[in-house]
């Protein structure tokens, strides 16, 4: 099945530091979102991405669309305690007939900064 | 508006029995998804409709899990009989015509 493979695993990191992660495909997506779950909630919308080569922020997050479509990164600057979470990127395809195709995530990045 | 809402929170079950988790969307969104999470398997897809029609149910893991849509407000993913594999926490999620997937919180289901 379509799969996303989500790099790294798990970050350990001191507080202040920045952090990078992504994800990458094989298959081409026309959207990638980057999601950030706390302990017992879902999973909430940090970023959007809609077209290749596109780069957005969100305060000290930002993420770019890969020029491929097969690839996306979230970079986090100066982390602070409140950045512990795991983060996810998502991929969405288009169907046949131009309807939105399924939403597949990557298994996590799983975020520890350290004050 | 109060965003995706799912019931109950959490279930505890014995194995056997039915359960029924339920789901109701952010209003004019045409999408909706049910995702299983577990750690070793992260965020899975399971089902997903638009339009309340289901689109693809590759992921249901097997013929004693179904979902239905009956309306645009409501949809349910019941698994008949339970069995301890199946805990794990159940999201719901809905999109408006694109882009991003709103969450519910989740129920978390524990099979005994």
């Amino acid at each position: 099945g379509q799969q996303l493979n989500q790099s790294p695993q798990s970050m350990f990191i001191q507080e202040g530091e920045d952090v990078s992660m992504n994800c990458t495909s094989s298959s081409i997506f026309n959207t990638w979102l980057w999601y950030k779950q706390d302990p017992g909630e879902g999973p909430v919308l940090l970023i959007a991405l809609y077209k290749a080569g596109e780069l957005t922020s969100n305060g000290r997050l930002t993420a770019q669309f890969g020029i491929t479509r097969k690839d996306s990164f979230l970079n986090i600057s100066a982390s602070i305690p409140s950045d512990v979470g795991i983060y996810f990127c998502a991929g969405r395809k288009m169907n046949y007939g131009g309807s939105q195709g399924n939403l597949i995530f990557g298994k996590g990045t799983k975020l520890s900064v350290k004050p | 508006d109060a965003g995706v809402i799912q019931s109950p929170r959490h279930e505890v079950t014995e194995m056997g029995q039915e359960v029924t988790l339920r789901c109701k969307p952010i209003s004019g969104h045409n999408s909706l998804f049910w995702y299983r999470q577990t750690m070793m398997r992260g965020l899975e897809l399971l089902i997903y409709f638009n339009n309340n029609v289901p689109i693809d149910d590759s992921g249901m893991p097997e013929d004693r899990f179904s979902a239905k849509m009956p309306n645009a407000s409501f949809s349910t993913l019941k698994i008949q009989p339970s069995e301890p594999r199946d805990s794990a926490v159940y999201f719901c999620a809905s999109v408006p015509g694109q882009g991003q997937a709103f969450f519910g919180q989740g129920t978390r289901l524990t099979v005994v």
